[in-house]
């Protein structure tokens, strides 16, 4: 039973591109969210996606956006992109969004580096 | 808003020795409590959680007990493995939805032989 998957694992970018994470949650899963994690920090909520809608957002500006598909996959885009988003971006799935019996589930992150 | 803080690392133990993590939380409503493992290269795993006043989560001989009164949910062992190794990250539940969590800085735990 596979887990939670992310790609790439890897990134570098520069300042002003943009970039596309994505994430495939473990199988029965329907709700992804995703987390960025600064180096020696905790993981901070950008947002969640259930049922291809946004549902609940974190303190993260407009650049962040994300999309979720009918096999319940979900991308991370960031536009514009500053030194201060590098991180580790953290995809994390569940059953359901409004359940508190279904634990998250997270994936081993892709790590972020803009120069 | 709510808030997580826990105690600062990094801790260095040497196996066999009691744990305690401490945990301390800010919340409006009741939220659930959770603890998280992170080891080396990979993701974030559920270790534990409670979901009211005066629950204790438990796994792998960690326990932690939601503590109302003291607004905390510090975590113990009594003896840990040199396997313990990891950051150990506590957090809270938005009272709105489970998936919505807010972390604390997280706490390196090295446990030499």
């Amino acid at each position: 039973d596979a887990g939670v998957t992310q790609s790439p694992t890897h990134l570098i970018k520069t300042r002003g591109q943009q970039v596309t994470l994505r994430c495939s949650p473990k199988s029965g899963h329907d709700t992804v969210s995703w987390y960025q994690q600064a180096l020696g920090q905790g993981p901070q909520f950008i947002f969640q996606y259930y049922e291809e809608e946004e549902r609940q957002r974190g303190n993260f500006p407009d650049r962040f956006s994300g999309h979720q598909f009918p096999n319940y996959s979900s991308e991370l885009n960031v536009n514009a992109l500053l030194l201060g988003d590098s991180a580790l971006y953290l995809c994390a799935s569940s059953l359901g969004w409004t359940s508190y019996n279904s634990p998250l589930h997270f994936g081993n992150g892709t790590r972020l580096t803009v120069t | 808003g709510n808030s997580v803080t826990q105690m600062e690392g990094p801790v260095t133990l040497s196996e066999e020795a009691f744990l305690t993590i401490n945990c301390t939380y800010t919340a409006t409503g009741y939220p659930s409590l959770f603890w998280y493992v992170q080891y080396p290269g990979e993701g974030l795993q559920l270790l534990l959680k409670a979901t009211k006043a005066d629950d204790k989560g438990s796994n792998k001989g960690f326990e932690a007990t939601y503590r109302k009164e003291t607004t905390s949910f510090h975590l113990e062992k009594g003896s840990v493995q040199v396997s313990d190794s990891a950051v150990y990250f506590c957090a809270l539940s938005d009272a709105k939805g489970a998936q919505k969590l807010v972390f604390g800085q997280g706490t390196r735990l090295t446990i030499n032989p």
